[in-house]
């Protein structure tokens, strides 16, 4: 089955400064990436999402860039604000008929000082 | 739409009791699913279902069981507790499978087995 390993486990910024968090998986047949964040005491929640036909999606101060054939694929957050604290998952799940078990990394800590 | 509604928001269990975790969403999504988030662990697939009737194992689905009766209506069911199923449970449901369409999660549900 899929494999997701996600790095770091915590990650402290300050406010204003770029955070990236990175996560590797290892079936190659997997072909969508979503990131989770979730914040103290919430439900998880969908933030931004990439399928493998695309190698770079932005939507404001969110970016995640795949890389095929090195397996990984990563978070980038620009000018970071406070209500950006929050633990980030990052997720893959392979194409083709059965595939519901979404795999989850183990999360990021990422903590924003003001 | 309330969106996934997760009952009861905090439970404590002694060893040997049961209970049933209850969750129900009103998005007509046909694809149901319930995750264990341990800390520092990420979000682990008990069960899944792809439409009344059908279920099926995720990835550690011992000690629990589901049904799936309507499509709106997805309770796990906890048999004898144990202390290694004290975790925080979350319900989530999406329009497609999981690669097509996002997760829309519950709030939760902690529960502690002593």
């Amino acid at each position: 089955g899929e494999n997701v390993e996600q790095h770091p486990s915590t990650l402290s910024v300050q406010e204003g400064d770029s955070a990236v968090i990175k996560c590797t998986y290892s079936d190659s047949a997997s072909n969508y990436f979503p990131w989770y964040k979730q914040e103290l005491g919430k439900r998880p929640q969908l933030i931004i999402d990439i399928r493998s036909n695309v190698g770079e999606k932005k939507d404001q101060r969110i970016a995640v860039t795949l890389n095929k054939t090195a397996k990984h694929f990563s978070l980038h957050i620009t000018e970071t604000q406070p209500e950006d604290s929050a633990v980030y998952f990052c997720a893959a799940i392979p194409s083709g008929a059965g595939s519901y078990q979404l795999t989850f990394g183990k999360g990021t800590k990422l903590s924003v000082i003001p | 739409n309330a969106g996934v509604t997760q009952t009861p928001k905090f439970r404590i269990l002694k060893i040997g009791q049961s209970m049933t975790l209850q969750c129900t969403q009103d998005m007509n999504h046909n694809y149901m699913y319930w995750y264990r988030q341990d800390p520092g662990m990420g979000l682990k697939l008990i069960y899944y279902s792809v439409g009344a009737g059908i279920t099926d194992k995720g990835e550690v689905p011992n000690g629990y069981n589901v049904s799936r009766s309507t499509t709106e209506d997805f309770p796990l069911r906890l048999e004898l507790a144990a202390p290694s199923q004290t975790s925080v449970y979350f319900c989530a449901s999406s329009y497609t499978t999981g690669n097509n369409s996002p997760l829309h999660f519950g709030n939760g549900t902690r529960l502690t087995v002593t």
